[in-house]
């Protein structure tokens, strides 16, 4: 099992719509949470990092479920500017803080 | 620099040749990261460095891979012997301190025919 997993997708949204997905994390000691854009053929870039309070950010907002060990993020009123591979990221301090990814969702914003 | 930057963007190796990657983080960042990423997955760690100390190489997939950054700035990350299946886009990343946000580079995308 991976370390940190999430749905591939494709998620289809209609322009204006609300759209979520997870991640789950398989190692609870994970202490750092991040979630990436990435579109295709480019590099990730940050969208955000999550806190334990949950966090928002315009459009976006992010939660963290440490009983459950696993973050989400929902976007509200989708543009089609949001389609991309969303990369869940977690960090352990133990582990030497080394950046691990999740496979990505991809999300596919329509008019 | 303005951001991290790697060189070449591409690279076409033919099977058996040893390649050289490049990778130039922001000014001041003390963490480096090397990933590989292949089609349609997340990028995989490869190895990290605080200043010029490899703290973490144990995502290197053989001893054909090798990465160093002598000075704490520039890094270069070799594959010698490149294989088919080491065809991904490689991507380099610094952050200011670790634990922090990462910003990566462009990614040098190797194809080995």
């Amino acid at each position: 099992r991976k370390e940190v997993e999430q749905d591939p997708g494709p998620f289809n949204v209609p322009e204006g719509a609300t759209v979520a997905f997870n991640c789950t994390y398989s190692n609870s000691a994970s202490q750092s949470f991040f979630w990436y854009r990435q579109d295709c053929r480019k590099e990730p870039k940050l969208l955000m990092s999550v806190y334990s309070s949950g966090n928002e950010d315009g459009r976006f907002t992010a939660q963290l479920n440490r009983a459950s060990q696993y973050i989400s993020l929902l976007i509200r009123d989708s543009k089609l500017s949001d389609s991309a591979t969303y990369l869940c990221v977690v960090i352990r301090w133990a582990a030497g803080n080394k950046l691990t990814f999740g496979g990505g969702t991809r999300v596919l914003v329509k008019p | 620099g303005a951001g991290v930057s790697q060189s070449p963007r591409y690279k076409v190796a033919k099977r058996g040749q040893d390649v050289a990657l490049r990778c130039d983080p922001i000014s001041g960042h003390v963490s480096l990261f090397w990933y590989q990423q292949a089609l349609g997955q997340g990028p995989e760690f490869l190895t990290y460095f605080q200043n010029e100390a490899q703290l973490d190489k144990s995502g290197l997939p053989s001893d054909r891979f090798f990465a160093e950054r002598p000075e704490g700035s520039v890094s270069t990350l070799k594959i010698q012997r490149t294989q088919q299946e080491d065809s991904a886009v490689y991507l380099c990343a610094s952050s200011l301190q670790s634990r922090e946000r990462a910003f990566f580079g462009q990614g040098t995308r190797l194809t080995v025919v």
